[in-house]
């Protein structure tokens, strides 16, 4: 079992330039998460989707950013024409289906993916 | 909004001593209260308390939820260098599955 994959690990965009950030879930999850932790803070909510479904993107800020979950292939979050302030750690986590409940041993995390904006 | 805030934000101790974080929470709809250890790279999961689980142990790390006070705390005995990390506190409301994080505890502990 592979756990929850991240890729990059680390990645480096200049501004104005476009990020994508991959997610494949552990197998067997279909619940996917987005969090992204700035530095000095903690982990804050972001997505919240299942397989070609939104579920909750209350924490997603209003523009420059998206995410989709496809029935096929690792869910993706893009941010569009990066900023200095977009640099942080971007962490995705899955869990099984249980309509949405974190289960008995809480999300699973990837490594993240460090996002530096120059 | 769900609010979690943990103290201290940072704590230093010398291997063999015993540390208590502390984690107070506010939410409207309270489900479970988590912990997570993060080194370097992915927090990794601690505990899940919740009302009918209300202390978990598992070897030297043991944690209490107080429902009554709103918050939780995670002790470690016989500290050693390998739990020198941040330690997350996050809570899970009834209505939705995101956790609202608290800023973190950052633990070092030297030898």
């Amino acid at each position: 079992n592979a756990g929850v994959m991240q890729n990059p690990r680390h990645l480096v965009r200049r501004r104005g330039q476009e990020a994508r950030l991959r997610c494949s879930p552990m197998k067997g999850h279909s619940h996917v998460y987005w969090y992204r932790q700035l530095p000095e803070e903690g982990l804050k909510f972001m997505v919240y989707l299942q397989k070609e479904n939104i579920i909750d993107e209350s924490g997603m800020p209003k523009e420059r950013f998206s995410a989709e979950f496809p029935k096929e292939g690792p869910s993706i979050l893009r941010i569009q024409q990066v900023v200095r302030g977009d640099s942080a750690a971007y962490f995705c986590a899955s869990s099984p289906a249980r309509q949405g409940k974190v289960g008995l041993y809480g999300y699973t995390f990837g490594s993240g993916t460090r996002l530096t904006v120059v | 909004e769900d609010k979690v805030v943990q103290s201290p934000l940072s704590l230093v101790v010398h291997e063999g001593d015993t540390v208590t974080l502390n984690c107070s929470y506010e939410v409207t709809n309270f489900r479970s209260l988590l912990w997570y250890k993060q080194e370097k790279k992915a927090p990794t999961f601690l505990f899940m308390l919740t009302s009918s689980g209300i202390e978990k142990k598992s070897g030297r790390l043991s944690s209490i939820l107080d429902k009554k006070e709103l918050s939780s705390i995670l002790n470690i005995t016989a500290t050693q260098t390998g739990d020198s990390a941040i330690y997350l506190c996050a809570v899970q409301e009834t209505s939705g599955s995101r956790l609202t994080f608290g800023e973190g505890t950052q633990l070092t502990v030297n030898p």
